[in-house]
């Protein structure tokens, strides 16, 4: 079965510091990968996604993530933050059929 | 292009009692997905709707039912509410891409 593994239910950085989320998933076959994030009492706002290709995805807000087969890894980074970037994260796997997904990193962002 | 819509925005109920909530995927899709984001559990695949047919189910009791109609949007019912039903539950909607679409979403309280 599909699960998606995301380290860090809270992580702080300062203003200006780099944001690394993490994110680890199983699957028997290759997935859709997708970094969403949730500002307070709001939806799911699409970041990035990778299905195929270009391992290194660019998303919005300046966040990009790293498809590692061999890790199977997607970890999402930023390499400044912004105090704007404060929010909760969410790391999903899936496609057509469904979306797994992790249970959610907060990140803070302090000056 | 107007995005995915959900109503209501809150809604009040007693246990026991059944909720309806709506959703209107954007323009074009004919798919729509039902997650429940509830405290403490994150976020759960609830249904899936493409072109008026059920077409996968999560882990929830048969109480969660729900419909898409010819116009593809749909309506999600919860009957008998009980109060760990209370949660954030969100609507999603896919077109010709992998990519899901997220409403809103409609904050349920269960009293």
């Amino acid at each position: 079965a599909q699960s998606v593994t995301q380290l860090g239910s809270h992580v702080s950085v300062s203003e200006g510091a780099l944001v690394l989320l993490r994110c680890n998933y199983s699957s028997s076959v290759p997935p859709y990968l997708f970094w969403y994030v949730q500002y307070p009492n709001q939806g799911l706002q699409l970041l990035l996604k990778y299905t195929t290709g270009a391992t290194l995805v660019k998303g919005i807000n300046g966040f990009e993530a790293e498809f590692k087969k061999s890790e199977t890894s997607f970890h999402l980074t930023k390499p400044s933050a912004h105090m704007s970037d404060a929010a909760e994260y969410f790391c999903a796997s899936g496609g057509y059929n469904k979306l797994i997904f992790g249970a959610g990193t907060r990140l803070a962002v302090h000056p | 292009e107007a995005g995915v819509t959900q109503s209501p925005t809150h809604l009040i109920k007693t246990r026991g009692q059944q909720a309806t909530l709506r959703c209107s995927p954007i323009s074009g899709h004919t798919s729509v997905y039902w997650y429940q984001q509830a405290l403490g559990l994150g976020l759960q695949f609830l249904l899936w709707y493409d072109e008026g047919e059920e077409r996968n189910r999560g882990n929830f009791p048969p109480r969660f039912s729900g419909r898409q109609f010819p116009n593809y949007s749909s309506e999600l019912n919860v009957n008998a509410l009980e109060l760990e039903d209370s949660a954030l539950y969100l609507c999603a909607s896919v077109g010709g891409t992998n990519e899901q679409f997220f409403g809103p979403g409609t904050r349920l309280t269960v009293l």
